[in-house]
């Protein structure tokens, strides 16, 4: 079983739409939490990160941890067309490297 | 914005071939990382550095080296290229007194012919 699991999609949404992300995990060590936001042919760039389980709000994002049931999620309200990217889940304990998900191919048609 | 900078973007080199990725930050972090991504595949980690002197495998490092001589500098050397190691190769860094995240760099496209 690999340590982080993340449908990579893709999908494809209209315009406005509300998008759900999500990634699972076995490692119960995991505190942290990040996702990243990948164009074609760039480096991943940080969109926000959470420590342990809860929700952050960051303008049209919402990260969510639910530790219990070892599940993350990234929803995009108001989805537009510049947010179509790859979307990759990412976690540690703090000390050790990141661990990542394959990642979610998003497109957003306008 | 994350000052990381990985040369060059775009490699073709041929079987054989020596090579060397190079992986610059300006941020002053102490751990740096290399990554490789497949399309629609995890990033793999390769190797990775807590500080000068000191450079760890990873998942996948078994014919790639790495040194770390300098904080900023942390290049990537294939001793003898192949076919198989063709990918996108990430360079990152991270700070200890800052937060647990990554900063990553544009990437090296790596095409072994």
């Amino acid at each position: 079983q690999k340590e982080v699991e993340q449908d990579p999609g893709p999908l494809s949404v209209p315009e406005g739409a509300i998008v759900s992300l999500n990634c699972t995990y076995s490692n119960s060590a995991f505190q942290y939490f990040m996702w990243y936001r990948q164009y074609s042919r760039k480096g991943p760039e940080l969109l926000m990160y959470t420590y342990s389980s809860g929700n952050k709000e960051d303008g049209r994002f919402t990260a969510q941890v639910d530790k219990s049931s070892k599940y993350i999620s990234l929803f995009i309200r108001d989805s537009q067309p510049s947010d179509s990217a790859t979307y990759l889940c990412a976690m540690n304990s703090g000390n050790t490297p990141l661990v990542f998900g394959k990642g979610t191919r998003l497109s957003v048609i306008a | 914005e994350a000052d990381i900078y990985q040369t060059p973007r775009y490699l073709v080199i041929g079987t054989g071939k020596k090579i060397t990725l190079e992986c610059s930050q300006t941020m002053g972090h102490d751990k740096m990382y290399w990554y490789q991504q497949d399309p629609g595949m995890e990033l793999h980690l390769i190797h990775y550095s807590y500080g000068v002197n000191s450079t760890e495998k990873g998942d996948l490092s078994s014919e790639s080296t790495v040194s770390r001589i300098r904080t900023e500098h942390f290049p990537l050397t294939l001793e003898s290229a192949r076919p198989s190691h063709t990918s996108q190769y990430l360079c990152a860094s991270s700070d200890d007194s800052g937060g647990p995240e990554a900063f990553f760099g544009q990437g090296t496209r790596l095409t072994v012919v």
